[in-house]
Parts: structure tokens; sequence; C-alpha cells
């Protein structure tokens, strides 16, 4: 149980453009899910955490109106990296916890290249 | 604010033996700590999962211990294999952080052959 899946696992687009990625609790209700970051060689970085239903809190320094987020049901949860530049390339993770359990569970990982 | 150290950044051991890695953090007031591994290019994988209350936990050749009194857990492999090689990720929920996980840096293991 407490799988979590990403998709795309892997996207490339072109600067300038947008580019959701999706974050789905396949087999629990996840009332939060959260966004993370991850350079090469580096450790995962917290971004934003989002609660069903209600506004993301984002980190200090993360850009809320560049990175849209949005946690419309309690099985999915959607990141937007808007008007994208070549900096934004990295390894983005999302995981969700639910009530009670006190455990997060991670997804897969979608890797963005921004050509 | 929450720091949490992992040393050494990087190991490199024969197979066969036994594996230490370190975690330290610097606010004992943690809801839980969690020991992770992360092939390259992959997500998370879940190893071990310490409650605060809780002083070791243990899965197969894995042990991870905790003592939070001085903001330490340490993650134990017994008899490395060259699958093992992997990055090592500690995190913990602390309390005055409400339920983020705050990671540390992660020690890459080698496991030769």
């Amino acid at each position: 149980g407490a799988v979590v899946s990403q998709h795309p696992s892997r996207v490339i687009c072109k600067s300038g453009t947008s580019v959701k990625i999706e974050c789905r609790s396949l087999d629990f209700q996840a009332t939060t899910m959260f966004w993370y970051r991850q350079f090469p060689k580096q450790s995962l970085m917290l971004m934003a955490t989002s609660n069903e239903g209600s506004k993301a809190t984002y980190e200090q320094g993360v850009e809320k109106d560049k990175f849209l987020i949005n946690h419309a049901s309690l099985t999915l949860s959607t990141l937007t990296v808007t008007s994208a530049h070549p900096e934004d390339s990295s390894f983005y993770i999302c995981s969700a916890g639910a009530r009670g359990l006190g455990e997060q569970y991670f997804g897969p990982g979608t890797r963005l290249t921004v050509t | 604010k929450q720091e949490v150290t992992q040393i050494p950044a990087a190991l490199s051991v024969p197979e066969g033996e036994n594996l230490v890695l370190n975690c330290s953090f610097t606010d004992s007031a943690i809801y839980n700590l969690q020991w992770f591994r992360q092939d390259p290019g992959k997500g998370l994988t879940s190893l071990l999962l310490i409650q605060s209350s809780q002083r070791e936990q243990t899965s197969g050749r894995l042990n991870a211990s905790l003592d939070k009194s001085s903001g330490r857990s340490t993650l134990y492999i017994a008899a490395s294999q060259p699958g093992d090689s992997a990055t090592y990720l500690c995190a913990v929920l602390t309390e005055a952080a409400g339920n983020k996980l705050t990671f540390g840096g992660g020690t890459r293991v080698l496991v030769k052959p």
C-alpha cells in the first residue's frame, strides 16, 4: 500500500513554455502533498506544501507565481512550472501524507529539462 | 531551525563489509526520523521509520538506531553487497516544523565487488 505516482517521468520543454507535473496517491487519501526539487548530487529541497482544498504554502525563496500548485482532490496534486527557463531544469519529487500515518510516501520523481 | 547533517558524504567499501552511516540533527524535538535510499535518477525508497519514542528499528540486514537526546541516528547495513550501492538520506519530522521533513545531504555509498 501507500503508493504515489508521478507523471510524466521525464519531460523536455522549450524555454518560455509551461509544463505540468501530476502527483497521485493511488491507494490512500492524501490530505497533504509536498513538492521538492533536487539538483544533481544534492539533497531534496522542499518547495511547497499543499493541503487539499486550500492554497499551497511556499518555502522562502520559491516563487509562487512561477510554480503553481493545485491540490484539488485527496488523490491528486499538480505542479505547473510556468515560463520555464533552463535553470528550472531539475528533478522534481512529490510526496504524500495522510492524516494519522506520520509518514510521507514519495513518488518516483520527474526529470524536467528546459532547452 | 532544524539542520540535518550526514557524515560521511561518500563511502566506498569492499563487498561483505558492514556499513555505518551517521545522521545528526540540531533540534531534538522530533516526531520521527526516516532513512531513505535513492538510486541515481530515481525517487526515494523508504527503508526505516523510527518514531521519537523508539530507540531502533530493524529490517533484514538494516538496523537504525535513534538517540533523540543527543540528536543522532545511525544506519547499519550488515554484510554489504554491490546492490547496496546508492545514496542514503535521513530526514526528520520536527515538532516545530509542523509536517515538513528536513533532509540531510545524503551519503553516497559504493560497495565494490
